[in-house]
């Protein structure tokens, strides 16, 4: 079946650097989401990409999806205490969605 | 709205007893899911329903059973809990399938322990 990865696991960044996590799937995707949980939260929904090789700014957050719809990134520019949380990606599997396993960022003042 | 409500928040179990949690929306949602997050695993789909009546096995189904008999509700049981079991579990919901312009809107989550 359809996986959806996420790389890395974990990152710690001092506040005012950057950040990226990397989504891949085994398959090709409709379509991928991505969702914010904030720590002892519940995922909100970020973003939804759509087309190959498209890219949505949201503020200091820029999502991209692979001209091959089989990976996706995040980016924030400029980390803030506010960015702490878990990333997840989500690719559509059937009636459902998918979710990688997430990254954790930790942002220290 | 409330959107999305889970009941209980949180719960301690032994093992071998059973016990449903109730997740309701009030989104005129056609879709309906069950997530267990556990450290370092993500969200995993445990059971799902793409209406009322319906409902179909997920990613990691065994141990848990389903209902949705009403739209707006869809119910999780464990018959005989097992420590494996423990977990913060989420319940979701969406206008359509969740892959196109219909991203899903979660609970607040159920702690479950089981000693």
């Amino acid at each position: 079946g359809q996986q959806v990865m996420q790389i890395p696991q974990y990152q710690h960044v001092q506040e005012g650097e950057d950040f990226t996590t990397y989504c891949n799937s085994s398959t090709t995707l409709s379509n991928i989401q991505w969702y914010k949980q904030r720590p002892g939260g519940h995922p909100v929904f970020l973003i939804q990409l759509v087309k190959s090789g498209e890219v949505k700014k949201q503020k200091r957050l820029t999502f991209q999806f692979g001209e091959a719809k089989k990976n996706s990134s995040l980016h924030i520019t400029a980390t803030q205490t506010t960015d702490v949380g878990t990333y997840f990606c989500a690719g559509l599997a059937g009636y459902a969605l998918n979710f990688g396993k997430g990254t954790s960022l930790l942002v220290t003042p | 709205n409330a959107g999305v409500t889970q009941t209980p928040k949180f719960r301690v179990l032994k093992t071998g007893q059973s016990m449903t949690l109730l997740c309701a929306q009030d989104m005129n949602h056609e879709y309906m899911y069950w997530y267990r997050q556990d450290p370092g695993m993500g969200l995993r789909l445990i059971h799902y329903s793409v209406g009322e009546g319906t409902t179909a096995k997920g990613e990691v189904p065994d141990g848990y059973n389903v209902s949705r008999l009403k739209k707006q509700n869809f119910l999780l049981g464990l018959e005989s809990a097992a420590p494996s079991q423990t977990s913060v579990y989420f319940c979701a919901s969406s206008y359509g399938t969740g892959g196109y312009n219909s991203p899903l809107h979660f609970g607040n989550g159920t702690r479950l322990t089981v000693t």
